[in-house]
């Protein structure tokens, strides 16, 4: 079964602009998080989706947002980037129920210049 | 607030040597307490939950409501133990998890 795959794995980007990473989960999960990991603050919760609607959201200014798609695919955006955005950020994947048994993606590390 | 704190961010140990990496939680809640590996070169991964009360490689790990802790604990290490551990916490089906800083795990031959 393939794992969570993210795309793009690397991306640099200027302050201001916008961007788009993507998320496939494994195959019959309709769970999907998103985590920003930076080496100051850690892994952090940006978001989760289940069946195309968010049950939860973390502490991130708006300028971050996702959505997911009827086949549980999930994408995330970041407007207006800064440079304290710079990140990788990690999706995971999981049946639905929370059970805290997430399986992460590799990862889709941002660096804002 | 929820927090997980891991006061070590480096543990260095002689292979078969015990280890225990700590973490210490804050929640007003009933947590559920999980710890995740990440082997170099590999994805961060489930390594055990609290729930489950269950030894995996030799790993165990105990919820002390008292003391708010969930160390993990291996009695020998090996150097195939070697990896970043990350303690996390949930609550209140909040479908998120708190995560520690992280604690590197170096076994030495």
């Amino acid at each position: 079964k393939a794992g969570v795959t993210q795309t793009p794995r690397y991306l640099i980007k200027t302050r201001g602009q916008q961007v788009t990473l993507s998320c496939s989960p494994i195959s019959g999960h309709r769970s999907v998080s998103w985590y920003q990991q930076t080496p100051g603050q850690g892994l952090q919760f940006l978001f989760e989706y289940f069946s195309e609607t968010q049950r939860n959201k973390g502490n991130f200014p708006g300028r971050f947002s996702g959505r997911q798609f009827s086949n549980s695919r999930s994408e995330m955006n970041v407007s207006t980037l800064e440079l304290g955005d710079s990140a990788l950020y990690l999706c995971a994947s999981s049946l639905g129920g929370f059970t805290g048994e997430l399986f992460f993606g590799e990862g889709s590390r941002l660096t804002v210049l | 607030a929820q927090r997980v704190t891991q006061p070590e961010k480096l543990l260095s140990v002689f292979k078969g040597a015990p280890v225990e990496l700590k973490c210490n939680y804050s929640y007003s809640g009933s947590p559920e307490l999980f710890w995740y590996v990440q082997y170099s070169r590999q994805r961060l991964q489930l390594l055990l939950r609290h729930i489950s009360r269950e030894s995996i490689k030799g790993f165990t790990a105990d919820l002390n409501k008292g003391e708010t802790s969930f160390h993990l604990k291996k009695p020998f290490a090996q150097e195939e133990d070697s990896a970043m551990y990350y303690c996390a916490l949930s609550g209140d089906s909040s479908y998120k998890l708190i995560f520690g800083s992280g604690t590197r795990l170096l076994v030495r031959p």
